[in-house]
């Protein structure tokens, strides 16, 4: 049972638009959402985060929103880089404390110069 | 800061032995250490969940005997992968929480460790 979905394993989108990536998730005690990213052979790099009591954040070129009744955030990029090729991967936790992270599938953005 | 080391980056193994990866947290100290195995194309799979000085919490389905944890400070943990064979082929993460940024919540991930039982 994935309590985190990514449904889009794959995206390609042109240097400098908009890059979306989306999440969902089945657990409503979820309450703390993060967005990593992963080139290949190496560990994940934190991107962004939201807690559940806001449904923005903004870091840079990075935006997460969150829709809680939706049970659904996105990434937002923009503008999309070459650099920022890789997988992304959404993760969920019940409290900010580093508890358990619970991740989606992951999608791999391909951004085209 | 907030950086992770693991060795080996990479090892080959014969079936029948047993490995140890190493996670280290080079410029902080790490309340809690955690350790994912990715297969090709997949997401990651939480394994288990280490505390310094106390025992492992693993995940349903992960073979305690198999994967031996050790958090003996709070800058290292290890994982010993026991009698490994060809299916214990994988990318092995271990991930850290900043003991001090606690309530950041995000863990700082290692490099990994691509593990290959001949």
């Amino acid at each position: 049972d994935q309590q985190v979905k990514q449904n889009s394993p794959s995206l390609s989108v042109q240097e400098g638009r908009i890059s979306i990536l989306n999440c969902d998730y089945t657990n409503s005690m979820f309450d703390y959402f993060l967005w990593y990213k992963k080139y290949p052979a190496e560990g994940p790099t934190f991107l962004i985060s939201i807690s559940s009591i806001k449904d923005k954040n903004e870091d840079g070129r990075f935006t997460v929103f969150l829709n809680k009744s939706a049970k659904h955030l996105s990434l937002h990029i923009v503008p999309s880089q070459p650099g920022d090729s890789a997988v992304y991967f959404c993760a969920a936790s019940y409290n900010n404390a580093g508890n358990m992270l619970t991740f989606g599938g992951g999608t791999r953005l391909m951004v085209k110069p | 800061g907030a950086v992770v080391s693991q060795h080996p980056s990479w090892v080959i193994c014969k079936s029948g032995t047993s490995v140890k990866i190493e996670c280290r947290s080079l410029d902080f100290q790490a309340t809690t250490m955690f350790w994912y195995r990715q297969f090709p194309k997949q997401s990651l799979m939480l394994m288990a969940t280490s505390n310094e000085g106390s025992k492992a919490t693993y995940e349903q389905g992960v073979e305690k005997d198999k994967f031996l944890i050790n958090h003996a400070s709070l800058t290292l943990s290890t994982l010993t992968v026991t009698s490994a064979h060809p299916e214990d082929s994988s990318f092995y993460i271990c991930s850290a929480t900043n003991r001090r940024d606690r309530g950041q919540g995000e863990q700082f991930f290692g490099p990994g460790t691509r593990l290959t039982v001949l």
